[in-house]
C-alpha cells in the first residue's frame, strides 16, 4: 500500500514562480525523503528531513514536516525549466519485525513553462 | 565516481522467455534495492539486500521472480517465465547503512537509470 501520497498529481507553472508540492503519509516515521525523477532516468535524492525537524533548506528547496498532520511539503523557489520532473516523497514503514523498506508515493509531475 | 549501473537499458522479449536484469551498486554501499515502476502502481519495492543477504522479499509478485546477490558488486533480478504484465521499468538502488533499526532509512538511496522491460 502507498505510504506517501503526493498532491497535486500534476502542476504547471511559469518559470520564475514558486512550486509547492505536498505529501501525506499514514504511519509514524523516523524521517521523510524527497526525490526527483527526470524523464527516462532514475530517482535522485533531494533532501531528508528527520521527524524532530520542522523545516529544512537546501539551495532553492525548502521542506517542511508536520508530524501531527502526517504531512510534508516541498517548495521550489524561483523555478527553472530544468526543474521539470516528477517529485516523490518517501518514508519507511515499520512492522513488528523491523523496517519494511522505503515506500514512495505516485509523485507530482511538475512542468515549468519557459 | 560511478553511480549505480544497470543493464540492459532496454529489453524487449516475447512472453515465456527468461529475462535477467543486472545491477552493479556503488562500491562500499551495503544495501541494495530492486524496484518496479509502472503508471498504474507507481514505484514498488520488490526486494532488498543487506551485505548480500536478502532481508525482505515480500514485494516480489510471484515465484516467477527471483533475485540474487552473489557478491557485494553484483545483483540480478530474474523473471522466468515472463508475462506481458511484467512490462515496467525496473530500478536498482543502493545505499549506505546509517546504523540502528531500519539502518538504511536515514540514508539517501542512489538509483540506476533503470531497465525498461517490454514483454510482448
Amino acid at each position: 500500500s502507498q505510504q506517501g501520497e503526493e498532491d497535486p498529481q500534476a502542476l504547471s507553472i511559469q518559470e520564475g514562480e514558486n512550486a509547492t508540492m505536498n505529501c501525506s503519509y499514514k504511519t509514524s516515521i523516523n524521517n521523510l525523503q524527497w526525490y526527483r525523477q527526470n524523464s527516462g532516468r532514475g530517482l535522485v535524492h533531494l533532501i531528508l528531513i528527520r521527524s524532530n525537524e520542522r523545516e529544512k533548506h537546501s539551495g532553492r528547496l525548502r521542506v517542511t514536516l508536520d508530524t501531527s498532520k502526517k504531512s510534508s511539503s516541498l517548495l521550489i523557489t524561483a523555478s527553472r525549466a530544468a526543474d521539470t520532473a516528477s517529485y516523490f516523497c518517501a518514508t519507511v514503514g515499520y512492522s513488528g519485525g523491523g523496517a519494511d523498506g522505503l515506500t514512495f508515493g505516485k509523485g507530482t509531475h511538475l512542468i515549468i513553462q519557459p | 565516481d560511478a553511480g549505480v549501473i544497470q543493464s540492459p537499458r532496454h529489453e524487449v522479449t516475447e512472453m515465456g522467455q527468461e529475462v535477467t536484469l543486472r545491477c552493479k551498486p556503488i562500491s562500499g554501499h551495503d544495501y541494495l534495492f530492486w524496484y518496479r515502476q509502472t503508471m498504474m502502481r507507481g514505484l514498488e519495492l520488490l526486494i532488498y539486500f543487506n551485505n548480500n543477504v536478502p532481508i525482505d522479499d515480500s514485494g516480489m509478485p510471484e515465484d516467477r521472480f527471483s533475485a540474487k546477490m552473489p557478491n557485494a558488486s553484483f545483483s540480478t533480478l530474474k523473471i522466468q517465465p515472463s508475462e506481458p504484465r511484467d512490462s515496467a521499468v525496473y530500478f536498482c538502488a543502493s545505499s549506505l547503512s546509517g546504523g540502528g533499526q531500519g539502518a538504511f532509512s536515514n540514508q539517501p538511496q542512489h538509483f540506476g537509470d533503470g531497465t525498461r522491460l517490454s514483454i510482448l
